[in-house]
Formats: structure tokens, C-alpha cells, sequence
């Protein structure tokens, strides 16, 4: 029944690296998204995207990118990661209305 | 930017109880409402949608928009310990954007 998974539920890097988040979905929905979640602030979406190749900026995109060259992974970029972008990363997919989103287990970054 | 609040809680209620719990959305090209619920260390998962203005029945959870008003609130009724989580409201317009949730615990 495993519909969105992330590569890692843990992870720990250092304060420079560059980080690759990955995230796949078998339900051959057009929409994934990537949102960080963090106490008090809730899920704050940092990217999307509606389609292969396509991409979109959500509220909080500076210090990320990302990467959809198959419909069903989505990859979120940390270019040189910092210690502010320590954060509980969750991907999700959804059909085109929204009305069937579901989400990964979530990673759990830590950057020191 | 859209914004979407909620209050902010934490709300606790007894066992059988009703929740209610608030969202207002601050885009009114905004086209459906969701209300998801998670535990702690999960993920969230959907509970319930809606896109008419109205109420919306689904056996123990009923939500209810209000478009003029940019207003959509969950109701739980016979509120169950297991009903403790995190409810998040979301907003769909050309993406989903999320209130920050409101804690819900239901004393037995």
C-alpha cells in the first residue's frame, strides 16, 4: 500500500554540503510538492510541481532547488546546506484538484 | 501571499465532547478546503475535503465552508481519545498551502 516514500527518514550532514532529498510516487500523479515543516509554523511549501520538467517557487524556495525529470520522483536540492534549513522535509503527490494528496513518511535533516 | 489561519489552540476537550476547530483563508480564488490530521512523528493524512459552500457529512467529522466569509471549520463529534492530533486546514488554488494546525487533545 506504499503510495509516496523518501529516500532517507534520518539524516545528518554538515553545514556546506550538498544535500539530495528524493522522493517517488506510484499513484501517476501529475502534482508533487515539497514542503519543510517546523514547530509553530506548520508546512510551508517550498516547491512544486504540475509537471515532468516543471517547476514552481513556493513561499520559502532561497537555498533550495529542484529536480523532476520522471513524473513519479521529485528531488529537492540543498545547494550548501545550513544550519536554518534543519527541518522536518515532507514530500507529497496529488491529482490535479488536490483531492487525493498523500504524503511521505517525511526526513528528518539535521545540519551541523 | 496566501495565508491560511487557524486558531492556534491547544484545545482540549472530555471524552464525547464536540471539536471545533477554525480556518480562515485569505485568497478568495481558493477552490477547495481540506482538513488534514496528524499524529505525532507522522506524517499527515487527509480526513476530510470540501468545495461547496455548505456543511459536509462524513460519519463523525462534519466540515462546513462559508466562501463570503473565506471561513471552513471541522466539527467532531463524540470526540475520542484516539481524535488526539495536530488538525491541519488547507486551501488549494493552484498549489496546497497549509495553516500551522491546531492541537486537539480529548481527555477520557
Amino acid at each position: 500500500d506504499v503510495k509516496v516514500t523518501q529516500s532517507s527518514r534520518y539524516l545528518v550532514k554538515r553545514t556546506g554540503e550538498k544535500v539530495f532529498l528524493e522522493c517517488v510516487q506510484d499513484m501517476d500523479h501529475e502534482n508533487m510538492f515539497w514542503y519543510r515543516q517546523d514547530p509553530g509554523l506548520g508546512l510551508r511549501l517550498i516547491y512544486f510541481s504540475y509537471d515532468v520538467k516543471m517547476k514552481e517557487k513556493g513561499d520559502i524556495p532561497e537555498g533550495y532547488s529542484v529536480s523532476r525529470e520522471k513524473k513519479e520522483r521529485f528531488s529537492l536540492i540543498l545547494e550548501s546546506a545550513s544550519t536554518n534549513q534543519t527541518s522536518m522535509y515532507l514530500c507529497a503527490s496529488s491529482s490535479p484538484s488536490g483531492d487525493e494528496q498523500y504524503f511521505g513518511p517525511g526526513t528528518r535533516l539535521t545540519v551541523t | 501571499q496566501k495565508e491560511v489561519e487557524q486558531n492556534s489552540g491547544p484545545l482540549s476537550v472530555p471524552e464525547g465532547a464536540i471539536a471545533s476547530l477554525n480556518c480562515t483563508y485569505s485568497d478568495r480564488g481558493s477552490q477547495s478546503f481540506f482538513w488534514y490530521r496528524q499524529y505525532s512523528g507522522k506524517s499527515p493524512e487527509l480526513i476530510m475535503f470540501i468545495y461547496s459552500n455548505g456543511d459536509k457529512e462524513d460519519g463523525r467529522f462534519t466540515a462546513q465552508l462559508n466562501k463570503a466569509s473565506q471561513y471552513v471549520s471541522l466539527l467532531i463529534r463524540d470526540s475520542q481519545p484516539s481524535d488526539s492530533a495536530t488538525y491541519l486546514c488547507a486551501v488549494w488554488e493552484r498549489d496546497m498551502r497549509f495553516g500551522a494546525g491546531t492541537r486537539l487533545t480529548v481527555k477520557p
